[in-house]
């Protein structure tokens, strides 16, 4: 168990539609990343948030939108869905800012029919 | 941009056999090499990194090497088990923060029993 907890595990949606992923990081840890991995584009970095402010961001779509909370869990929210939007969505935290040890929930797995 | 390019994509080994994934990358400034191991319904796990003025280094039944001129680094693992079965990533980074860590496409391993 890496202590981030990410859910829901499956999320089942339509074209068009919202959804919001949360992420708990690991105790202590103050930086939260956004992950998508998909067969074609392999594993991608969207975002990252460091103490509640945005700190770099990826190739992530405009529809796309994320957020700390002051109690340091993530919410990243997806909108307008579109079929290819379909992937598994990893959010990782590590202790601070720059190349330390990172550790990776079990992510939620995003299906839009 | 960094570019990274991992072989072989599938790998079949006798257990107690030895396992070698290799990747490339382009951007001749990257100074950090992360492996990383996803086993199946988990999120990638960190299980050695190396740096660029490091030529090799090990970590029990895992090694990992890298060659600067060549722009290529490896990941070796000996007396393989049937629980080291999983996707590796290597990537590449020519910064000090994540968001410019690039993943290789992966290589799925599995040890047979």
């Amino acid at each position: 168990d890496s202590g981030v907890t990410q859910t829901p595990k499956h999320l089942i949606t339509a074209t068009g539609q919202r959804v919001t992923l949360r992420c708990s990081p690991r105790s202590g840890d103050l930086s939260v990343y956004w992950y998508q991995q998909s067969l074609d584009q392999g594993l991608q970095f969207l975002i990252q948030y460091y103490n509640g402010e945005e700190r770099a961001k990826g190739n992530i779509l405009e529809r796309f939108s994320a957020q700390q909370f002051p109690d340091l869990h993530s919410e990243l929210n997806l909108s307008s869905l579109e079929l290819g939007d379909s992937a598994l969505y990893f959010c990782a935290s590590s202790v601070g800012l720059g190349l330390y040890i990172q550790y990776f929930g079990a992510g939620t797995r995003l299906s839009v029919l | 941009g960094e570019n990274v390019e991992q072989h072989p994509s599938t790998l079949s080994v006798q257990e107690g056999d030895s396992a070698v994934i290799k990747c490339t990358y382009s951007d001749s400034a990257s100074n950090y090499f992360p492996w990383y191991k996803q086993e199946l319904g988990k999120g990638p796990q960190l299980i050695i990194d190396i740096r660029s003025n490091v030529g090799e280094k090990k970590d029990q039944r895992i090694a990992v090497t890298l060659n600067k001129t060549a722009k290529h680094f490896s990941l070796h693992i000996t007396e393989t088990q049937p629980e080291d079965s999983a996707v590796y990533f290597c990537a590449a980074s020519n910064g000090t923060s994540y968001d410019k860590v690039i993943f290789g496409p992966g290589t799925s391993l599995s040890v047979i029993p």
